[in-house]
């Protein structure tokens, strides 16, 4: 069974740093891209960041472009996404999502239950 | 950056009901068309990939249909499991946008 499990989320300042994790299991990690997605309180999903399976290749929003970087450690499954210069308006809900092929453009057939991510002072 | 549009924002329905849910691009994508279930504090769920391509476990209930830009969802009778928002996604190019969602909920 696919499971997607993140971590890391938490209330900061503007202008501090997060990292963000998703521990993955019940497939092989290296054969799929994944994603982040987000959900601001109120508002629709927003996609984030994504990362080939093979890592080679990231993709951004405009929106996070320059502050947020995107990785993966096949050693420990484990998707990351560092958050640096956090704005008000990156708060939400944090999900990651597994790609159903190892380009990025692939569905998300998995998803995990997300974490909170607050940026307020 | 292509811009997903949905309509309605939100639908109010009874069980056993027909819904059908739109999604217009702001510029052609082919097939390249998701759809989208999410419920508060769960993990959202793939139902439809590629327009119309029903994922594995869904329902056949559910179907998707367009090509261009512009999509449907279709339920065909609204189960009590329904009521949740739905959101498109496209798969075109990058940044892979959603539609603001539609919120489905009761009569």
């Amino acid at each position: 069974e696919v499971q997607l499990l993140e971590s890391g989320g938490d209330l900061v300042q503007p202008g501090e740093s997060l990292r963000l994790s998703c521990a993955a299991s019940g497939f092989t990690f290296s054969n799929n891209a994944m994603s982040w997605v987000r959900q601001a309180p109120g508002k629709g999903l927003e996609w984030v960041s994504g990362i080939s399976g093979s890592g080679g290749r990231t993709y951004y929003a405009d929106s996070v472009k320059g502050r947020f970087t995107i990785s993966r450690d096949t050693s420990k499954n484990t998707l990351y996404l560092q958050m640096n210069s956090l704005r008000a308006e990156d708060t939400a809900v944090y999900f990651c999502a597994k790609s159903s092929t190892g380009a990025v453009a692939a569905p998300f057939d998995h998803w995990g239950q997300g974490t909170l991510v607050t940026v307020s002072s | 950056d292509i811009q997903m549009t949905q309509s309605p924002s939100s639908l109010s329905s009874s069980v056993g009901d027909r819904v059908t849910i739109t999604c217009r691009a702001s510029q052609s994508i082919s097939s390249y068309l998701n759809w989208y279930q999410h419920k508060p504090g769960k993990a959202p769920k793939l139902l439809i990939y590629a327009a119309s391509s029903l994922q594995s476990g869904v329902p056949s209930r559910f179907s998707g249909s367009g090509s261009g830009t512009d999509f449907t969802l279709t339920i065909s009778s609204l189960q009590p499991e329904d009521f949740a928002i739905y959101s498109c996604q496209q798969s075109y190019n990058s940044p892979y946008t959603f539609g603001q969602g539609t919120k489905l909920e009761i009569k």
